[in-house]
């Protein structure tokens, strides 16, 4: 079957205006993480969904940004009044019951 | 807190080079290890894994051991080639606060023909 898939591959988009990155993860896989990898600060756990209980919201930086996880599957990241310092490549991961997370492309941001 | 230290980079090796690759982490507990890797243009892929003391991950001819006594888990590989250019992550994942990867901050390698 087809890996995790992320979209858009690249956004470019102007200070201030909100943004949405979407997420297919692997079909089955219970588990789906967002992770952010900028030229400061490395990659950074986001946010973690596993299955219907509650997401684990700790690692998102601010109330700007938010997910979801519809219907058990794919996942859309929501980052309001971006910033410049929102910029960097949004990842998704996810996992079977096994603790192997299997990555998409990413998705380049670019606020300007 | 968690914590996962790697050399900087870029390291750069001469194809059929010996490579070491360190890694030390901070962790309560016995963490799973992992190294991931990044080719120029595609996304991360995990290249090995180790969840228990002592284990031994290897793939492609990388291998990295489990240690808990020095708190470890060292990438090598006996003849490194030019394929092998990438940018190497180690990583955990704690047996006691969610799922969640934590990173190293990554090494770059680069092996000259």
């Amino acid at each position: 079957g087809a890996g995790v898939s992320q979209s858009p591959s690249n956004k470019v988009t102007e200070k201030g205006k909100d943004v949405e990155l979407r997420c297919d993860p692997i079909s089955g896989h219970t588990a789906l993480y967002w992770y952010r990898q900028s030229l400061g600060q490395g990659l950074e756990f986001l946010i973690y969904f596993q299955g219907n209980s509650a997401p684990d919201k700790s690692g998102l930086p601010s109330d700007r940004f938010s997910a979801e996880r519809t219907g058990g599957s794919v996942s859309t990241l929501t980052i309001q009044r971006t910033q410049q310092e929102d910029s960097a490549v949004y990842l998704c991961a996810s996992s079977a019951h096994t603790d192997t997370q299997y990555f998409g492309p990413g998705t380049r941001l670019t606020v300007l | 807190g968690n914590s996962v230290t790697q050399m900087e980079g870029p390291v750069t090796l001469s194809e059929e080079a010996f490579l070491t690759i360190n890694c030390t982490y901070t962790a309560t507990g016995y963490p799973s290890l992992f190294w991931y890797v990044q080719y120029p243009g595609e996304g991360l892929q995990l290249l090995l894994k180790a969840t228990k003391a002592d284990d031994k991950g290897s793939n492609k001819g990388f291998e990295a051991t489990y240690r808990k006594e020095t708190t470890s888990f060292h990438l090598e590989k006996g003849s490194v080639q030019v394929s092998d250019s990438a940018v190497y992550f180690c990583a955990l994942i704690p047996n006691n606060a969610g799922n969640m990867l934590t990173f190293g901050g990554g090494t770059r390698l680069m092996v000259k023909p």
